[in-house]
């Protein structure tokens, strides 16, 4: 199975700044790689799929970036909304795998 | 708008058979590339993905729960049913069905239903 890991497990960011999470995988899954984010007692949401192509009505502060190994999730100004867990998944190999997810919590 | 939702029990016992449903709308399983497939969470830890099950009735399974699960396909009704053998308490989580959506060529899973909390427990 492909391991992903994602870090930091958790992050403490204030409204407006950008933050960055990373996620990395055992071996290469090219770009097929996903992020979602999950809000307490909600389902995961889709945001970003193929590593960069963001979900139609996402806003456009969030962002993703690698390919391979190393992926990045960025969100360029925090909003009070943004503030959940961050997941990623890898998709190029069954059995689907995500990582441990990352929460922003508020400074 | 696709929706989908999970239904089944909300306590099982240990080594009994558990049977969700998830009956969905907005997309019929019936258009190449769709699937719906299941994902669970134990409180406080990572997802896991469970199964899979496409419009041509192919079917994909966990390595490490497939002798355990069977997904299954009603398309008339509009619903997957997911079955897991002798469960155990650390089976307790909440469950997921989802969509694997053709924009994305049935890739991933791109919508989700709410989920249903799941203790195991004599």
């Amino acid at each position: 199975d492909i391991q992903m890991t994602q870090s930091p497990s958790t992050l403490s960011a204030s409204v407006g700044d950008r933050v960055t999470i990373t996620c990395r995988a055992s071996q290469t899954i090219s770009s097929w790689l996903a992020w979602y984010q999950q809000k307490p007692g909600k389902a995961p949401k889709l945001l970003i799929y193929k590593a960069s192509t963001l979900e139609s009505g996402v806003p456009s502060r969030f962002s993703g970036g690698g390919s391979g190994t190393e992926f990045t999730l960025t969100i360029s100004s925090l909003q009070p909304d943004d503030f959940a867990t961050y997941h990623c998944q890898q998709y190029n190999t069954y059995p689907l795998t995500f990582g441990g997810g990352t929460k922003v919590e508020i400074k | 708008q696709i929706t989908l939702k999970e239904s089944g029990p909300t306590l099982v016992k240990p080594k009994q058979t558990l049977t969700l449903t998830c009956t969905f709308s907005g997309f019929s399983l019936r258009t190449s590339g769709e699937g719906v497939g299941w994902i669970r969470q134990p409180p406080g830890k990572a997802l896991e993905w469970l199964a899979l099950i496409y419009w041509d009735d192919d079917k994909r399974y966990s390595p490490s729960l497939k002798g355990r699960l069977t997904i299954t396909k009603d398309t008339s009704k509009n619903q997957v049913v997911l079955t897991m053998a002798n469960m155990d308490p650390v089976d307790a989580a909440s469950y997921y069905c989802a969509y694997w959506g053709v924009q994305t060529g049935g890739a991933l899973p791109t919508s989700w239903g709410q989920g249903t909390l799941l203790t195991v427990s004599s």
